[in-house]
C-alpha cells in the first residue's frame, strides 16, 4: 500500500464545529489532492495543490479550506461543520516523475449530527 | 467538458469466472491517461491498471487486462478466473488537461460482488 497517511479514519461531530482533517504522504510527491466521495458513489475533486503555498479549488463546489506549507501535509479545514458535509473524505499524492499516478489514502468517514 | 460513464452499476459473477466492467469516456484531447481503481469494503482505493492513450497495445496486469478503443473512447476491464478479493467498487478515471491543469476525471463505480 501507498505511504499517505489520513486522520481521523472517522470521526462523528455535532454541528457548527470547526474541524481539521489530516493528510500525509512520505513518498515525496509535489502533487496532492482532496477527494469527496458520498458512499457507493464517484469521487469529486474538492482541493488540489501543485506544490508549497500552491492550492487551487477542485470541480465540486466545497465550503472547506486547505493549506500546503510542507509538501508533505495538506490538511483540510471545515470552519463550521453542517450535516451537509457528512461524507468521505479521499486525500490522494502524486508525482509527475511517476506519470501523475495518484496514490491515495485510506479516507476519513465524516458524520456531522 | 471530459466525462467518464460505467454503464453498469452493479455486477455479480462467480469465483473462477471472467467478468468484463465497461467504461465510455469523452474528450478532445489527443494525450491521456485511463485508468481503472479498485475500492475494496472499508479500504484503501488501490490502482489496479493505467492506459497510456498513445500506446496500442492493451495493458495487463496478471489477472487483469484492459480492452482500449481509442477511437470509440472505450476502455473496458477484464478480470480472469475471478476470485473472491475482487470483490470491491471498480471505478473507470481519465486524466488529462482539465482548465489548464491535469486532473483525474471518475466515472460513476461499478459494484463487482464474486460469489463462492
Amino acid at each position: 500500500e501507498a505511504d499517505i497517511y489520513q486522520t481521523p479514519r472517522y470521526l462523528v461531530i455535532g454541528t457548527g464545529k470547526k474541524i481539521t482533517l489530516e493528510c500525509s504522504q512520505t513518498m515525496g510527491h509535489d502533487k496532492m489532492y482532496w477527494y469527496q466521495q458520498d458512499p457507493g458513489m464517484e469521487l469529486h475533486l474538492i482541493h488540489y495543490s501543485y506544490g508549497v503555498n500552491s492550492t487551487e479549488k477542485g470541480d465540486l463546489s466545497s465550503e472547506s479550506t486547505v493549506s500546503r506549507i510542507r509538501t508533505e501535509h495538506f490538511p483540510l479545514t471545515l470552519e463550521s461543520a453542517r450535516p451537509s458535509h457528512t461524507s468521505q473524505y479521499l486525500c490522494a499524492s502524486s508525482h509527475r516523475r511517476q506519470g501523475d499516478e495518484q496514490y491515495f489514502g485510506p479516507g476519513t468517514r465524516l458524520t456531522v449530527t | 467538458a471530459q466525462t467518464v460513464t460505467q454503464s453498469q452499476p452493479e455486477m455479480s459473477v462467480q469465483e473462477a469466472e471472467t467478468v468484463t466492467l465497461s467504461c465510455t469516456y469523452d474528450t478532445s484531447e489527443s494525450n491521456y491517461y485511463l485508468f481503472w481503481y479498485k475500492q475494496p469494503p472499508s479500504r484503501q482505493m488501490i490502482l489496479v491498471i493505467r492506459q497510456e492513450a498513445y500506446k496500442q497495445q492493451n495493458a495487463t496486469e496478471n489477472r487483469f487486462s484492459v480492452n482500449f478503443q481509442k477511437a470509440a473512447k472505450s476502455f473496458s476491464l477484464k478480470i480472469s478466473d475471478s476470485q473472491l478479493g475482487d470483490t470491491a467498487m471498480y471505478f473507470c478515471a481519465f486524466m488529462g488537461r482539465i482548465q489548464g491543469a491535469q486532473k483525474l476525471v471518475f466515472g460513476q463505480g461499478t459494484r463487482l460482488t464474486i460469489n463462492p
